[in-house]
């Protein structure tokens, strides 16, 4: 029974192209996020977001916009998609910590891996 | 937020003990240590997490100096299926948005060889 899970698993689009990945959690986490992956293997927070709040990195071009219709599920919009967006993308989730004995641990999906033609 | 250094990679063989050392010179007083695993093809998975001396879980152990300004993660006995990067993360763990703080580095490429 998959904790995160994401699709499509690859994506292959060409340039200007609008396109969506889905992302639903069953862990009854409060919080999902996105993040990109490049080549170098650097995991770059992309959003935050619970029921409350949309935090955003500033360095997110806005082409790439979260829709988040329930709290388990936070999809990712990308519009007029270009070269550089190529990457993996990571759905993941995580309880907003409140003390006690919640590690923070975040739960990631297996990924959605875009190429931009 | 505090930063990471760790080797970009490292080998081993199957049956070794493996010691993967991380620097976080800036470390904060409320902040934790936790690694991640990350498979290829796969998103990362929660290895271990500590805030000083020594936490061992089934999969692993963190050793914490007193000064805190670098933590060391053993696998003991690895094998091939080992063969992942590691990450090393510091945070408050209790701030509510930490995880977006988070600065994940490009990690530690372990090779376990036959």
């Amino acid at each position: 029974d998959t904790a995160v899970s994401q699709t499509p698993k690859y994506l292959v689009t060409q340039m200007g192209n609008d396109k969506s990945i889905k992302c639903e959690q069953n862990l009854g986490h409060d919080t999902m996020y996105w993040y990109k992956q490049d080549s170098k293997k650097f995991l770059k927070i992309m959003f935050s977001y619970n029921n409350k709040e949309l935090i955003i990195n500033e360095t997110v071009p806005n082409r790439f916009s979260p829709k988040s219709p329930d709290k388990a599920h936070l999809n990712l919009h990308i519009n007029s998609l270009e070269l550089g967006d190529s990457a993996v993308y990571f759905c993941a989730s995580s309880s907003r910590t409140s003390g006690g004995t919640n590690t923070g641990e975040l739960f990631f999906g297996e990924g959605s891996r875009l190429t931009v033609l | 937020l505090a930063k990471t250094t760790q080797p970009i990679s490292m080998d081993s063989y199957e049956g070794q003990e493996v010691n993967i050392t991380c620097s976080h010179n800036n470390i904060a007083t409320n902040d934790y240590i936790t690694w991640y695993q990350q498979f290829p093809s796969q998103g990362p998975r929660f290895i271990i997490q500590g805030y000083k001396t020594k936490v061992t879980n089934e999969v692993a152990s963190l050793f914490i100096p007193a000064d805190r300004k670098s933590s060391t993660l053993s696998l003991p006995r690895v094998s091939l299926s080992d063969t992942a990067v590691y990450y090393c993360l510091v945070g408050d763990i209790y701030y509510e948005d930490s995880n977006y703080q988070l600065i994940w580095g490009a990690g530690t490429k372990l090779i376990i060889k036959p």
